[in-house]
C-alpha cells in the first residue's frame, strides 16, 4: 500500500521554542494533505487540510498562527508549532490523499505519527 | 460529541469472532472505512466499503453496512493478539470535494488468550 513518512518520529523540546514536523508521501504525489492531532485515548481530531501550492484551511478553534502549515511539494508538507507550550504536547498524525482521486480507491494514508513533548 | 459513534471497548478470547459496531451520519452517500491503530502508531487503513454495499469480505475481515439504520460492523474472524489495537470507523462524503473523514471515537480491542 501507499506510504507515508514522518519526521521525527518522536520530540522533546523546551517551552517557548518552535518545533516542525514533516509529513511525505513516499510512492504517490498527494493533491491533499490532513494534520490531526490526538489525545490520548481518544479519537482523532482533524487540525487543518492542505493542498499543495495554497494555504490550508484551518478547523474551527485551531489557531493558525500557532500550527503553521506549508505544503511545498506533492510529496510534502509540514507542520510547525511555533512557541510551544506543555499543553501542546500531543501525537500528531498526518494523512495524505492520493492525487489520483475518485472512485472507491481513493482514501486517506496515515503517517506513523509524531509524539510531541513541551517541557 | 463525534457523528460518528463507537463502542469504546471489546474483549475477546483468541480464536473467537469479533464485532465492532458503528453508527454514522445521514448523508446521501458516503465511504466507510475501518482503520486499525496500534500502540503508537500511526492508522493502518484494514479496509473500506461504499454506502451502496451491504457486504464486503476480505480475508478475516467482513464488514457489513445497514444503510437503513447508518449502521457499520467489521467483524474479525479467528481473532488473534496481534489483532488487538484500536479500531476507527470513519466517514467520507463524497460532497465534500477534500475528503474530509469523520471519525468515531475508536473501539479498544483486547485479545485474551
Amino acid at each position: 500500500g501507499a506510504v507515508v513518512s514522518q519526521h521525527p518520529s518522536r520530540v522533546i523540546c523546551k517551552s517557548g521554542t518552535s518545533v516542525k514536523i514533516e509529513c511525505r508521501s513516499l510512492d504517490f504525489q498527494a493533491t491533499t494533505m490532513f494534520w490531526y492531532r490526538q489525545f490520548p485515548k481518544k479519537s482523532l481530531m482533524l487540525m487543518a487540510t492542505s493542498n499543495e501550492g495554497s494555504k490550508a484551511t484551518y478547523e474551527q478553534g485551531v489557531e493558525k498562527d500557532k500550527f503553521l502549515i506549508n505544503h511545498a511539494s506533492l510529496t510534502l508538507s509540514t507542520l510547525t508549532v511555533t512557541s510551544a507550550h506543555p499543553e501542546d504536547s500531543s501525537f500528531y498524525i498526518c494523512s495524505a490523499r492520493a492525487r489520483t482521486s475518485g472512485g472507491a480507491r481513493e482514501t486517506q494514508y496515515f503517517g506513523p505519527g509524531t509524539r510531541l513533548l513541551v517541557l | 460529541g463525534e457523528d460518528v459513534e463507537q463502542s469504546l471497548f471489546l474483549s475477546v478470547r483468541e480464536g473467537d469472532s469479533s464485532v465492532i459496531n458503528c453508527t454514522y451520519t445521514d448523508s446521501s452517500s458516503t465511504y466507510l472505512y475501518w482503520y486499525k491503530q496500534e500502540p503508537g502508531a500511526g492508522l493502518q487503513l484494514l479496509t473500506y466499503i461504499f454506502s451502496n454495499m451491504d457486504m464486503k469480505q476480505d480475508q478475516r475481515l467482513t464488514v457489513l453496512l445497514n444503510k437503513k439504520d447508518k449502521h457499520l460492523s467489521l467483524r474479525i474472524a479467528d481473532t488473534q493478539t496481534g489483532d488487538s489495537a484500536i479500531y476507527f470507523c470513519a466517514e467520507r462524503w463524497t460532497t465534500d470535494s477534500w475528503g474530509k473523514l469523520q471519525f468515531g471515537a475508536g473501539t479498544q480491542v483486547v485479545v485474551t488468550p
